[in-house]
């Protein structure tokens, strides 16, 4: 019972540093999704996937970079961490068809502190 | 875009009690889908209950309940019997012809024993 599976939970990270999220799901889903959370705020998507090879920016992207090679992995790449991107990070994954009901389960989050 | 508001940024209901969680919306798709999910305190994002804009009956699943109300565009959640282990955050969840989902700001739902 997998489901989607993130690493790290916890990283602090110097500014400037650089560093990937991996994300990883064993559903079959063709979605997956990267949010970021900020205390006391809903979820903000960064990037999202519809599918091997095909990536799109969400609301939030500026920072970030993702790729997706497989139907199961799809890590989130940060370059030159800054401070803004303090913040607890969710993958998540769906399967999307022609019903608007596409649930998402998401990953236990990352949370990451840039000092 | 569409935009989801949850007006409450907290509520307190007594154990056993039933508690309403508001959610509107703003869209013109002609078909979507709205969606609860609960973060308790250890950060996990839980689906609870999903609602078609073209479903013909609320959805329920256990003790939860949506309030749909299609030309009002709102979307409440309603929890029957409210437990200890529902304190949480609660946050309402919008899905359109973008097949992504734009979230609330959250209502943090405290229950009193």
């Amino acid at each position: 019972n997998a489901g989607v599976t993130q690493t790290p939970k916890f990283r602090i990270l110097k500014i400037g540093q650089s560093m990937t999220l991996q994300c990883t799901q064993d559903m079959n889903h063709n979605y997956m999704y990267w949010y970021r959370q900020d205390p006391g705020m809903g979820l903000k998507l960064i990037y999202y996937s519809v599918g091997a090879g095909i990536t799109d920016k969400g609301e939030v992207p500026n920072g970030y970079n993702v790729s997706r090679s497989t139907t199961e992995d799809f890590p989130l790449r940060l370059e030159l961490a800054a401070p803004s991107q303090t913040s607890v990070y969710f993958c998540a994954s769906s399967y999307v068809g022609i019903s608007t009901k596409n649930i998402q389960y998401f990953g236990a989050g990352t949370r990451l502190s840039v000092l | 875009a569409q935009k989801i508001t949850q007006t409450q940024p907290g509520m307190f209901v007594q154990e056993k009690e039933a508690v309403t969680l508001d959610c509107t919306y703003d869209t013109s798709d002609p078909s979507y889908g709205l969606f609860w999910y609960k973060q308790p305190s250890s950060g996990e994002m839980i689906f609870l209950i999903y609602q078609g804009s073209y479903d013909q009956q609320n959805a329920t699943e256990g003790r939860y309940s949506l309030n749909f109300q299609k030309a009002r565009k709102s979307a409440n959640l309603v929890i029957s019997a409210s437990q200890l282990g529902d304190s949480a955050m609660y946050f309402c969840a919008y899905s359109g012809s973008a097949r992504q989902l734009t979230f609330g700001s959250g209502t943090q739902l405290t229950v009193l024993p």
